[in-house]
């Protein structure tokens, strides 16, 4: 059974940097074609994909916010570390860890089958 | 940047069919998925690969993609089925990208 959990804090001052983890069960970060990644979603918004990390460690960033943003992980702890710097109010959302199957016919393509619960992240001073 | 538009509501009564767009230019050479998000949870993935159900998906839901569109189609619309759904792909200029999502609403 695939889980996925996100732990951190719910409450962080604008300015300060939000550290979230995620910790994964069911597969291991280091099976081929699979990932993890993070998605947001402000409150009655969409739904806004941040970063993501494979196994062989390719990771990518959303252009709007790469600058902010920092990805890894520990295979060996199952977990996926996002940190964004600089935390403003309008960074107040639900962050969702998703796992990431990539799949290929001709080219590769990436879809997120499981997802955590999220956590609500606001930031308020 | 890349851009996927959704209607922002799609109405249908129960027992009906439900058709939401995605809308993208040339959406037909990428690859769609579609989530389903009731209030207050995470998204389901309910269709990958342009029409692919992952297991458990109920085959009342099935998708296409050709030309600037395309289509999540929920037959046998049911109450369950109330929820907002979102479609994504992924584009070399924007990543993964989500359309705005549309919430079903059954009558």
């Amino acid at each position: 059974q695939v889980t996925l959990k996100e732990s951190g804090p719910v409450l962080v001052k604008p300015t300060e940097t939000l550290t979230l983890t995620c910790t994964v069960s069911g597969f291991s970060l280091s099976n081929a074609r699979m990932g993890v990644s993070w998605i947001r979603q402000p409150p009655g918004k969409a739904l806004e994909w941040l970063a993501h990390i494979f196994s062989n460690d390719e990771k990518s960033y959303s252009t709007s916010l790469k600058s902010r943003l920092t990805i890894s992980k520990d295979t060996s702890k199952s977990q996926v570390v996002l940190t964004m710097t600089n935390m403003d109010p309008v960074d107040t959302a639900t962050y969702y860890c998703a796992r990431i199957s990539r799949g290929y016919s001709g080219y590769d393509y990436d879809y997120f089958d499981y997802w955590g619960q999220g956590t609500l992240v606001t930031v308020s001073s | 940047s890349y851009v996927l538009t959704q209607p922002p509501s799609v109405s249908v009564a129960p027992g009906k069919t439900a058709r939401i767009t995605c809308g993208g230019n040339n959406i037909g050479s990428k690859s769609v998925h579609w989530y389903q998000q009731k209030p207050g949870q995470a998204p389901v993935l309910v269709i990958y690969y342009d029409s692919d159900r992952p297991s458990g998906i109920p085959e009342r839901f099935s998708g296409s993609n050709s030309g600037n569109t395309a289509t999540l189609t929920i037959s046998r619309v049911e109450a369950g089925d109330e929820a907002d759904y979102y479609c994504q792909v992924w584009d070399s200029s924007s990543d993964h990208l989500f359309g705005g999502g549309t919430k079903l609403t059954v009558l």
